[in-house]
């Protein structure tokens, strides 16, 4: 059974300053997600790593994942009151063609002024 | 533009009754997914369908059921609500593009059962 592990899974950061999310995942997967939810809304896709040394970035966020660790790492720079979310990784465990994701617990960001 | 909806957004219902959660998306998706959100848990995947007539369970299956009788839809349907099915519910679509098969979440569901 696939495991994925997000650590923190709270965190409360000031604004200004850089910090990174891990996610850690049990099983070969070479497709990792990640999403943002805002409270009381749905998922809203950031990233999509698909081959291992994938690297993404949009704004302040930049997404990596490292394949043979089994590690995707979602760093923030320079972070902002509007970053304040919760973020998801997700990981596919069931390979090209029928995606069936499992997710982590998420990580809780807050950023103070 | 196309879109994923879900219907009802809030439902209160009594233990024992049989509830229906609906979900409807116009992209034409083959895939499609229910996941229920509870605090310390993520998401977790209920049931997902590939196709019309195909259904497969998730994680959490139990006391659930689907049905996929058209592209657009995938109802959820809960035999007997129990207290312990208070939670969450976000469905899901998704497509293969290239090698990226992003999965759409709708609004959600907020479900209470007393």
């Amino acid at each position: 059974e696939l495991k994925v592990e997000q650590n923190p899974l709270f965190l409360s950061m000031q604004e200004g300053k850089n910090y990174t999310i891990y996610c850690n995942y049990s099983t070969t997967s070479d497709r990792l997600y990640w999403y943002r939810q805002d409270p009381g809304k749905s998922l809203e896709s950031l990233f999509v790593l698909l081959s291992n040394g994938a690297v993404k970035q949009e704004g302040r966020l930049m997404a990596s994942l490292d394949t043979k660790a089994r590690l995707s790492t979602l760093h923030i720079t320079a972070a902002v009151h509007d970053l304040s979310a919760t973020y998801f990784c997700a990981v596919d465990d069931l390979g090209f063609g029928n995606e069936k994701l499992t997710f982590g617990t998420g990580t809780r960001l807050t950023i103070i002024p | 533009d196309a879109e994923i909806t879900q219907s009802p957004r809030h439902k209160i219902t009594e233990t024992g009754r049989q509830v229906t959660l609906a979900c409807h998306q116009t992209w034409n998706h083959n895939n499609m997914f229910w996941y229920r959100q509870d605090l310390g848990h993520g998401l977790r995947l209920i049931h997902y369908s590939y196709g019309v007539q195909d259904t497969n369970k998730g994680e959490v299956s139990d006391g659930y059921s689907v049905s996929r009788s058209n592209t657009e839809d995938l109802p959820l349907t809960l035999e007997s609500a129990a207290s312990s099915q208070t939670s969450v519910y976000f469905c899901a679509s998704s497509e293969l593009q290239g090698l990226q098969e992003t999965q759409y979440f709708g609004p959600g569901t907020r479900l209470l059962v007393l």
